[in-house]
């Protein structure tokens, strides 16, 4: 079955890099997604990757994915203190009519 | 552009009251429509889907059930609520091909 999996929570100084790991289970995702929830508000589309890409760079947002050991990651670099919030990954499956979603990473950004 | 609406925002009924929340979408055609609840803290729960008008699937037996009247209209309900209904409650959207789901705002449900 589908399965995705998170760390719970991750706590980094402002000015340091993020790196919020995922593991996935489903060999046949097309897309993997990272969503960013802030307090009290609804899921935000950060990033996604196509599964035939290694990487993706999007400003202080990059992601890794590692197809053969299924493991994807988030890295942002300078994290700020408005990066706090909760990280979920997902991978699409059933052709892309349903998204598994992990459990979310709650990350806290120190000043 | 594509824009989901969900209402209200909060809400506080007591243990036996009725429910409703309604989504729509604008700015696509037959969508995906999906309704989540989060509790605090914690991970999404899939509630119910739909992939077209009428077709309702529901992930977990619960008190809750759901309608799509109109294709760009998904309504959450209750006939009574209990204490463990509460929760965020969001609605999101799916389009094929990458660009995953898009969710609404949420309704923070708190049932007293």
């Amino acid at each position: 079955g589908e399965d995705v999996e998170q760390s719970l929570f991750l706590s980094v100084r402002e000015g340091d890099s993020s790196v919020i790991n995922c593991t996935y289970t489903d060999s046949s995702s097309t897309y993997l997604y990272w969503y960013k929830q802030e307090p009290g508000a609804g899921l935000q589309l950060l990033t996604y990757i196509f599964s035939n890409m290694d990487m993706k760079q999007d400003q202080r947002l990059t992601v890794l994915l590692n197809k053969k050991d299924k493991h994807l990651s988030l890295r942002i670099a300078d994290t700020q203190t408005g990066d706090s919030a909760i990280y979920f990954c997902a991978e699409d499956a059933n052709a892309g009519n349903m998204l598994t979603f992990g459990g979310g990473t709650r990350l806290m950004v120190k000043p | 552009s594509q824009t989901i609406h969900q209402w209200p925002a909060t809400l506080v009924q007591p243990v036996g009251s009725p429910l409703s929340l309604e989504c729509t979408v604008e700015g696509t055609s037959n969508p995906n429509l999906y309704w989540y609840r989060q509790a605090a803290g914690r991970g999404l729960q899939l509630l119910f889907y739909s992939v077209g008008i009428g077709q309702i699937s529901s992930e977990v037996p619960q008190n809750l059930s759901a309608s799509r009247p109109q294709d760009r209209q998904f309504i959450l309900s209750s006939k009574k609520l209990l204490l463990s209904d509460s929760g965020f409650y969001l609605c999101a959207y799916g389009t094929v091909g990458g660009g995953g789901y898009t969710f609404g705002s949420g309704t923070r449900l708190t049932v007293v």
